[in-house]
């Protein structure tokens, strides 16, 4: 089983800052999802990433997918209250057997 | 409304008695799973399905029985709970095609006593 490190384990910043979180392994991703999970809820995706060098843009969040597909970035720009949360990035789904989840990290974004 | 519906949504139990936490979806999604979550272990995947009778074990399965009698359920048992098994449990589902990404129920928080 592919194992994902992220960092940082816990992060908390003021509203309007920048931030920049990140998932590694030491093996090659197939893919990779970034999920967010709110208290009480199940993660939402937020976007896949699949080709080496990839960068993908979703509003105030930026996701960059290393050359070596082997590490990817989720960078916040202007970060808000409402990003509060515990972003998980995943790898698989390309087949029927799931996801391997890195252990996440937890945001707070204070006003 | 697409979305991956569990129940309960909270469950204390005691020690030996059987439970079923029932999972369906709305997507016609072939692929199905079950995870647990845990503090300082993160997400752990119990069992998956790619479709209907055909199921594996995942990273945890000890303990736990599934079954995929249709495309939409998948029922995850606890044939005699353990307090070790008090955890939040998700069930996920997806297409074989598309984005890769899985929809996740809301949780199903489990106390085994």
């Amino acid at each position: 089983t592919q194992l994902l490190e992220q960092s940082p384990q816990f992060l908390s910043i003021q509203e309007g800052e920048n931030l920049t979180v990140y998932c590694n392994s030491s093996s090659v991703f197939s893919s990779l999802q970034w999920y967010r999970q709110e208290p009480g809820e199940g993660p939402v995706l937020l976007v896949t990433v699949v080709t080496g060098g990839e960068v993908k843009k979703l509003k105030r969040l930026t996701f960059q997918f290393g050359d070596a597909r082997k590490d990817s970035s989720l960078h916040i720009t202007a970060a808000q209250p409402g990003d509060t949360g515990l972003y998980l990035c995943a790898e698989g789904g390309g087949g029927a057997d799931g996801l391997t989840f890195g252990k996440g990290t937890h945001l707070i974004i204070q006003p | 409304e697409a979305q991956v519906t569990q129940n309960p949504r909270y469950l204390i139990t005691v020690t030996g008695k059987k439970l079923t936490v029932t999972c369906s979806q709305n997507m016609n999604h072939e692929y199905m799973s079950w995870y647990r979550q845990d503090p300082g272990l993160g997400l752990r995947q119990i069992y998956y399905s790619m479709n209907v009778e055909v199921t594996d074990k995942g990273d945890v399965p000890e303990g736990y029985k599934v079954s995929r009698k249709e495309k939409r359920n998948f029922p995850l048992i606890l044939e005699s709970p353990s307090p070790n098994q008090t955890s939040l449990y998700f069930c996920a589902s997806r297409s074989p095609t598309g984005n890769y990404g899985y929809t996740f129920g809301s949780g199903t928080r489990l106390t085994v006593v």
